[in-house]
């Protein structure tokens, strides 16, 4: 079954503790993507990668770090999470950027 | 700033009316429009994407596209309870989608 996997699906931590959010895909896409999803907010980027080893930010890079080693896998990483990153995390994929893109099952993090 | 809008409803429709949802975007050179659903508290789904002027019909649902006018709609035909939930227009910027903030639909039975 095509489809995008995220781990862990809920997550609660405290501030400054580093932690990690998976993201795999099977469908050898090219393209992924971090969005994170706030009420009032909507969807916002926060890292996309275009292919193995070339990321770059999207319009909320702050506070996070991401990697692409392998194609399958684009992992997001919170050296040092704060409250105000308490949110819900999406990751996506698709075969180039302007395809349709596939969203992972979402990541609720929240940090006390 | 690339800007997508959508009003944020919500909208309430009657079981078997047309939901109309409406979008519209700042980016003169985008060419990909979609539309997703998105459920609370799920991950939004793709129902819709539309390149080029005009309609594009799937089932129950179309979408309809005017670049001159820079708007990107959602018709849903014959609505069911199960539509209600979020629609999010998204329009292609360069290296990104940008989402709208969604648009809440309610079919009441």
């Amino acid at each position: 079954e095509a489809q995008v996997t995220q781990n862990p699906r809920y997550l609660i931590t405290v501030t400054g503790k580093k932690l990690t959010v998976t993201c795999s895909q099977n469908m050898n896409h090219e393209y992924m993507s971090w969005y994170r999803q706030d009420p009032g907010l909507g969807l916002r980027q926060i890292y996309y990668s275009m292919n193995v080893e070339v990321t770059d930010k999207g319009d909320v890079p702050e506070g996070y770090k991401v990697s692409r080693k392998e194609k399958r896998n684009f992992p997001l990483i919170l050296e040092s999470p704060s409250p105000n990153q308490t949110s819900l995390y999406f990751c996506a994929s698709s075969s180039t950027r302007v395809n349709e893109q596939f969203f992972g099952p979402g990541t609720r993090l929240t940090v006390l | 700033q690339k800007e997508v809008e959508q009003n944020s409803g919500p909208l309430s429709v009657p079981e078997g009316a047309i939901a109309s949802l409406n979008c519209t975007y700042s980016d003169r050179v985008s060419q990909s429009f979609f539309w997703y659903r998105q459920y609370s508290g799920k991950s939004p789904e793709l129902i819709m994407s539309i390149y080029s002027n005009g309609d594009k019909e799937d089932g129950r649902f179309t979408a309809q596209l005017n670049k001159a006018s820079q708007y990107v709609s959602l018709l849903i035909r014959d609505s069911q309870p199960s539509d209600s939930a979020t629609y999010l227009c998204a329009v292609d910027s360069g290296y990104a989608l940008n989402f709208g903030k969604g648009t809440s639909l309610l079919v009441t039975p």
